[in-house]
């Protein structure tokens, strides 16, 4: 099945400075692959997705970029402000109206230091 | 749009009683609804696959039996731990797919519920 490594596990930066999050997979069939934000005791949060045969997209302050050859996907977030302090994980999975869940990361603290 | 909700959002039980969750999809259809369960600062991990009118398909390591999973109609499945023990307090998340949506692939999440047994 899917494998899913994420890191790193905690990121400390200042209020302005950029956050990247890195992650990897092992199936090559994934082709969806989200990032989520969780704040503590709730549900988590797509905060933007990216398909294999996309290889970068953006949202404002944050982007996701993928690189299927080395299966390998980043999350980055510019410009970070205190309410970007969360928990982020991504995920991968075999979309396409295929029924597969989702594999997550272990996860990455994010904290914003004003 | 694709509103997923799940009730009860915190039980407390006994150990060596069954509590049964729901998860609804309010504003769309769901033929596929997943079950997660996240133990504290820990990951989400994927339990079981709830298919509407048939089996639920369940991960390695997962006891079918523990956790029933009926998934009686197209906008609600429920998620049952039966005989619960002090190591199954946890948050279990369901999500949905709309896959009438141009985002299909995205999975919507519930609030969660969370589980303590004494």
């Amino acid at each position: 099945g899917e494998n899913v490594e994420q890191h790193p596990s905690t990121l400390s930066v200042q209020e302005g400075d950029s956050a990247v999050i890195k992650c990897t997979y092992s199936d090559s069939a994934s082709n969806y692959f989200p990032w989520y934000k969780q704040e503590l005791g709730k549900r988590p949060q797509l905060i933007i997705d990216i398909r294999s045969n996309v290889g970068e997209k953006k949202d404002q302050r944050i982007a996701v970029t993928l690189n299927k050859t080395a299966k390998h996907f980043s999350l980055h977030i510019t410009e970070t402000q205190p309410e970007d302090s969360a928990v982020y994980f991504c995920a991968a999975t075999v979309g396409g109206g295929g029924a597969d869940g989702l594999t997550f990361g272990k996860g990455t603290h994010l904290i914003i230091q004003p | 749009g694709a509103v997923v909700s799940q009730h009860p959002s915190r039980v407390i039980c006994k150990s060596g009683t069954s509590v049964k969750i729901e998860c609804r999809s309010l504003d769309f259809q769901a033929t596929t609804m997943f079950w997660y369960r996240q133990f504290p600062k820990k990951s989400l991990m994927l339990m079981a696959t709830s298919n509407e009118g048939s089996k639920a398909t369940y991960e390695q390591g997962v006891e079918k039996d523990k956790f029933l999973i009926n998934h009686a109609s197209l906008t609600l499945s429920t998620l049952t731990v039966t005989s619960a023990h002090p190591e199954d307090s946890s948050f279990y998340i369901c999500s949905a797919r709309d896959l009438t949506r141009e985002t299909g692939n995205e999975q919507f999440f519930g609030p969660g519920t969370r589980l303590t047994v004494l």
